[in-house]
C-alpha cells in the first residue's frame, strides 16, 4: 500500500462542474502539498497545508489531520483546469526534507 | 509568487556526452534543492537532495558518479548527467524549498533525449 493514495485516478467533468479530488495518507505529516502538472510537464505548487483550509481563487484545499485526509476542490471548473493534480506529504519521521507523492489524478474538463 | 527556473528546457544529445542542467531560485533563497526524474505517466522520483555548501544526499539506486550535483549557492544547483545513455532519457525536475516557510517550488523541467 502506498503511503499516499489519491482518488479518483482519472476524472472527466464538464465545464462549470464542482470537482473534488481526494488524498489519504498513512503517516504522520508536517505538511501536505497540492501540485498541478500541465501536459507540458511544469509543476505549479497550489497549496501547502498543515491544518484547516486554504482558498485561492476557485481552488479550495482542506485537510483533516486526525483522519489523515485532504481534499482539493475546484469550483466552476474550466477546460484550462485540465491537468494532473498531485498530492504530496512531508512526513514527521525519517528524512524530514523529502516529499512522498501520490500517483496523481488526471483531470479533463470539457466544454 | 516564487519562481524556480531550469535551463535548458529541452536537450537532445548523443550517447556518451555529458549534459548539465541548471536550477535557479529567482526571488528567494533555498537552503535545500531537490532533483527528480519523471517517466511518462508516472509520479516524480526523488534522485537526490542537495544542501548549499555540502554534498548531495542520493536516493538508493541513484549513481552519484553518474548524476553529479553541485549546490554552489543559495540560488543555484546544477545536475550533470555524465556519459549519458538512451536509458537516461527522461524529464528532470528540480525543486527548491525556501528558508522561511518551508514551501517547495518546482522548476518547469528539462526534457533530456539521448540518442
Amino acid at each position: 500500500k502506498n503511503e499516499v493514495e489519491q482518488s479518483p485516478q482519472n476524472l472527466t467533468a464538464q465545464e462549470g462542474e464542482f470537482i473534488t479530488i481526494n488524498c489519504s495518507y498513512s503517516v504522520g505529516i508536517s505538511a501536505l502539498h497540492w501540485l498541478q502538472q500541465h501536459p507540458g510537464g511544469g509543476i505549479v505548487s497550489l497549496f501547502m497545508l498543515s491544518s484547516g483550509k486554504k482558498k485561492h481563487g476557485r481552488l479550495i484545499a482542506t485537510i483533516n489531520i486526525q483522519e489523515k485526509h485532504s481534499s482539493l476542490h475546484i469550483t466552476a471548473s474550466h477546460p484550462r483546469d485540465s491537468a494532473v493534480y498531485i498530492c504530496a506529504v512531508r512526513s514527521l519521521t525519517g528524512t524530514a526534507s523529502k516529499l512522498t507523492f501520490g500517483t496523481g489524478t488526471r483531470l479533463q474538463v470539457t466544454l | 509568487g516564487a519562481v524556480v527556473s531550469q535551463h535548458p528546457s529541452r536537450v537532445i544529445c548523443k550517447s556518451g556526452t555529458s549534459v548539465k542542467i541548471e536550477c535557479r531560485s529567482l526571488d528567494f533563497q533555498a537552503t535545500t534543492m531537490f532533483w527528480y526524474r519523471q517517466f511518462p505517466k508516472q509520479s516524480l522520483m526523488l534522485m537526490a537532495t542537495s544542501n548549499e555548501g555540502s554534498k548531495a544526499t542520493y536516493e538508493q539506486g541513484v549513481e552519484k558518479d553518474k548524476f553529479l550535483i553541485n549546490h554552489a549557492s543559495l540560488t543555484l544547483s546544477t545536475l550533470t548527467v555524465t556519459s549519458a545513455h538512451p536509458e537516461d532519457s527522461s524529464f528532470y525536475i528540480c525543486s527548491a524549498r525556501d528558508l522561511a516557510g518551508g514551501m517547495q517550488f518546482f522548476g518547469p523541467g528539462t526534457r533530456l533525449t539521448v540518442l
